[in-house]
């Protein structure tokens, strides 16, 4: 089973200001990589897929990179709404699986 | 536009088998996969199993033992079977549609799944 690790755990941010979150998977996915964003009390969101495709109605300032085993997700200037949970996942082999997770919060 | 909705018991006794059904609507189940996903308290996202339309499943070898997915394509549902449950199975349980070149891009709101004698 492929681990993903995400770091860091917690990123604290101020509105209007960069975020940049990090995910490493234990073997090679390729391009083969989401990015999910959580809300408690919803479901999880797609936001990206293929390591940088923006899924649909999924704004501009979400921006995906990264291939093999690096992966980053940046949101360019935080707005009070993207402060939530985010997952990245593989999905290159079976099980699919997901990192543990970056809290954005407000700085 | 379509969504996925989670029904079934809040509460499962220990040993006994946890039932779950979705229902997808605004959209047919005969197209991709769907999936059984479910995070415990404080834990991460765990995938489940899947299931086509046909029938051709997936499990977690994790899970695969106690696990069983079944699609009813009349009814839009799919349902998940978790049998032999203990305190470590509760979670909130969603279900998803997959995509194999885009994960899982819509998912229901999930249900919490407590197992409590």
């Amino acid at each position: 089973e492929i681990v993903m690790t995400q770091s860091p755990a917690t990123l604290s941010v101020s509105p209007g200001e960069r975020a940049t979150l990090s995910c490493r998977a234990s073997q090679s996915v390729s391009s083969n990589l989401a990015w999910y964003q959580h809300k408690p009390g919803q479901a999880p969101r797609l936001l990206i897929y293929g390591a940088s495709t923006r899924a649909t109605g999924i704004p501009a300032r979400f921006s995906g990179s990264g291939s093999a085993t690096e992966f980053t997700l940046t949101i360019s200037s935080l707005q009070s709404e993207d402060f939530a949970l985010y997952y990245c996942q593989q999905y290159n082999n079976w099980p699919w699986t997901f990192g543990q997770g970056t809290k954005v919060e407000i700085k | 536009q379509l969504q996925l909705h989670e029904s079934g018991p809040g509460l499962v006794k220990p040993s006994e088998t946890l039932s779950l059904t979705c229902t997808v609507s605004g959209g047919s189940i005969n197209s991709y996969f769907w999936s059984w996903l479910r995070q415990p308290p404080g834990k991460g996202l765990e995938w489940i199993a899947y299931i086509y339309n046909s029938g051709n499943t997936n499990y977690n070898p994790s899970l695969k033992s106690r696990v069983a997915i079944s699609v009813d394509t009349s009814k839009n549902h799919f349902s998940l079977k978790l049998s032999s449950v203990t305190a470590a199975d509760t979670a909130v349980y969603y279900c998803a549609r997959g995509r194999s070149s885009v994960a899982f891009d819509v998912w229901g709101q999930g249900t919490m799944v407590t197992v409590s004698s």
